[in-house]
C-alpha cells in the first residue's frame, strides 16, 4: 500500500516549455486534489476531482490544466510554464468514510524549478 | 469565503516542555471540519488531529490535543512533552461539508507555524 505517488520527484523547466506532474493514489479514495505550496503563502488549491470523471477549479487554475484519468490517477499539465509557477507541488486524496470525512492523504511533492 | 488564520509564524519550545499552537477561523457555518497537518523537513503532510465541529469534546492523538472553542471560532493545538521529531511546519485547515451528505468541501489551509523543538 503505497499511498499516494508523485512523479518526478523534481524538475527543471525553461519558460515556455511543457510538462505532466503524474499522482497516483491506490486507497480507492474518490477525491483527488492538486496544491502548490509557496514560502509565506501555506498550500492553495489548483485544481481537484470529486470523483471519476469530473474536475473543478481551485483558487489558482490559471497556467494549469488537469485530467482525472481513472479513479486513481489525477495529472496536473503546465502548457506554457512560467518563472511564477515554480514552487512545490502536492497531490492529495481524500476519505469519504464517516469517521474520517475529509482527511486529506499526500504525497511527498514535486519541487518544480522554472527558469 | 472561509478564512484561516496562524498568527504565529514562528515558535520554539524546549525538549520535553508544552506549547501551544494558535488558529483562528471565519465562517458562517454550523457544521464543518477543522485539521492540524504537519509538515516536517522532508516536505511530507502528515495529519496530525481531526474535528468534528458537532462534536463539543476535543479531539486527542497521544501527545496532540486541541482547545476547540466553537463560538470563539478558535482551534488550538497543544502539544506536551516535545520531542525533537515535532520539529515542523503546522497548518490548521478548515473545511465544510460538500453539497450533498457525505460528501466534502475542499480544506482551506492557514499560512502556518514554523515550530523548532530545542534539545
Amino acid at each position: 500500500n503505497a499511498g499516494v505517488t508523485q512523479t518526478p520527484k523534481f524538475q527543471v523547466l525553461k519558460t515556455g516549455q511543457s510538462m505532466t506532474l503524474q499522482c497516483a493514489q491506490d486507497m480507492n479514495h474518490n477525491s483527488m486534489y492538486w496544491y502548490r505550496q509557496d514560502p509565506g503563502m501555506g498550500l492553495r488549491l489548483i485544481y481537484y476531482s470529486a470523483s471519476e470523471g469530473t474536475t473543478d477549479k481551485g483558487e489558482v487554475p490559471n497556467g494549469y490544466n488537469v485530467s482525472r484519468l481513472n479513479k486513481r490517477e489525477f495529472s496536473l499539465r503546465l502548457e506554457s510554464a512560467a518563472p511564477s509557477q515554480t514552487s512545490v507541488y502536492f497531490c492529495a486524496s481524500s476519505e469519504a468514510t464517516p469517521q474520517r470525512l475529509g482527511t486529506q492523504y499526500f504525497g511527498p511533492g514535486t519541487r518544480l524549478l522554472v527558469l | 469565503a472561509q478564512t484561516v488564520t496562524q498568527s504565529q509564524p514562528e515558535m520554539s519550545v524546549q525538549e520535553a516542555e508544552t506549547v501551544t499552537l494558535s488558529c483562528t477561523y471565519d465562517t458562517s457555518e454550523s457544521n464543518y471540519y477543522l485539521f492540524w497537518y504537519k509538515q516536517p523537513p522532508s516536505r511530507q503532510m502528515i495529519l496530525v488531529i481531526r474535528q468534528e465541529a458537532y462534536k463539543q469534546q476535543n479531539a486527542t492523538e497521544n501527545r496532540f490535543s486541541v482547545n476547540f472553542q466553537k463560538a470563539a471560532k478558535s482551534f488550538s493545538l497543544k502539544i506536551s512533552d516535545s520531542q525533537l521529531g515535532d520539529t515542523a511546519m503546522y497548518f490548521c485547515a478548515f473545511m465544510k461539508p460538500g453539497p450533498w451528505e457525505g460528501s466534502q468541501g475542499n480544506l482551506i489551509f492557514g499560512k502556518g507555524t514554523k515550530l523548532s523543538v530545542k534539545p
